[in-house]
């Protein structure tokens, strides 16, 4: 009973250099977000597709790009690392595109860029 | 500005104690609140509540939400080891996108 996995789990990169974040889930969840947890911050939203073939900026979108490849599959994309890019990011997905459902989070990728 | 407010901050208790988490939000068109426990990875889900009153309950956890007042605490009654994380609350907001409000969280340590 995989849930939500995500890979990799840890990953180092050089400012300017790119790196995709993928995100599975099993679940046949409609819905899948990205966040990102900073200390002090708590989570917030990157981007979110509501449905296959849509996704929408949340509330910090800037420097990244997604992707929902299927109903399974949303990765996550950063063109040009950038050391304020640095965090843990988590994918996350929920059964329903209407009204409010549990989401259901992966075990993170902790993201450093130097 | 949507905002969920988490407090206390972090908490230190001691195993057998009783703890009470709050989580006060101001958003506009609520449609849920839910807590969530973080180890150290992935936040677990724990309750969802939808309606003013009528208390959520999962062995020691215990939820309840007050929409008047905008706010929902969580209850940890005869806390153990296991009991340490943090806490997450958020609110879930209206609309078609299903989007959650995260607060900061409440970092509580279980002492033996």
């Amino acid at each position: 009973n995989a849930g939500v996995t995500q890979t990799p789990k840890f990953q180092v990169l050089k400012t300017g250099q790119s790196m995709t974040l993928q995100c599975a889930q099993d679940m046949n969840h409609n819905s899948m977000y990205w966040y990102r947890q900073d200390p002090g911050m708590g989570l917030r939203l990157i981007y979110y597709s509501a449905s296959e073939g849509t996704t929408d900026k949340g509330e910090v979108p800037n420097g990244y790009n997604v992707s929902r490849l299927n109903k399974r599959e949303f990765s996550l994309r950063l063109e040009s690392a950038a050391p304020s890019q640095t965090s843990v990011y988590f994918c996350a997905s929920s059964e329903a595109q209407a009204g409010v459902q549990p989401q259901h989070f992966g075990d993170g990728t902790r993201l450093s860029i130097l | 500005e949507d905002k969920v407010v988490q407090s206390p901050l972090s908490l230190v208790v001691h195993e057998g104690d009783t703890v009470t988490l709050n989580c006060s939000y101001e958003v506009t068109n609520f449609r849920s609140l839910l807590w969530y426990k973080q180890e150290k990875k992935a936040p677990t889900f724990l309750f969802m509540l939808t309606s003013s009153g009528i208390e959520k309950k999962s062995g020691r956890l215990s939820s309840i939400l007050d929409k008047k007042e905008l706010f929902s605490i969580l209850n940890i009654t005869a806390t153990q080891t296991g009991d340490s994380a943090v806490y997450l609350c958020a609110v879930g907001s209206g609309g078609a996108t299903n989007k959650l409000i995260f607060g900061t969280g409440t970092l509580l340590a279980v002492q033996p």
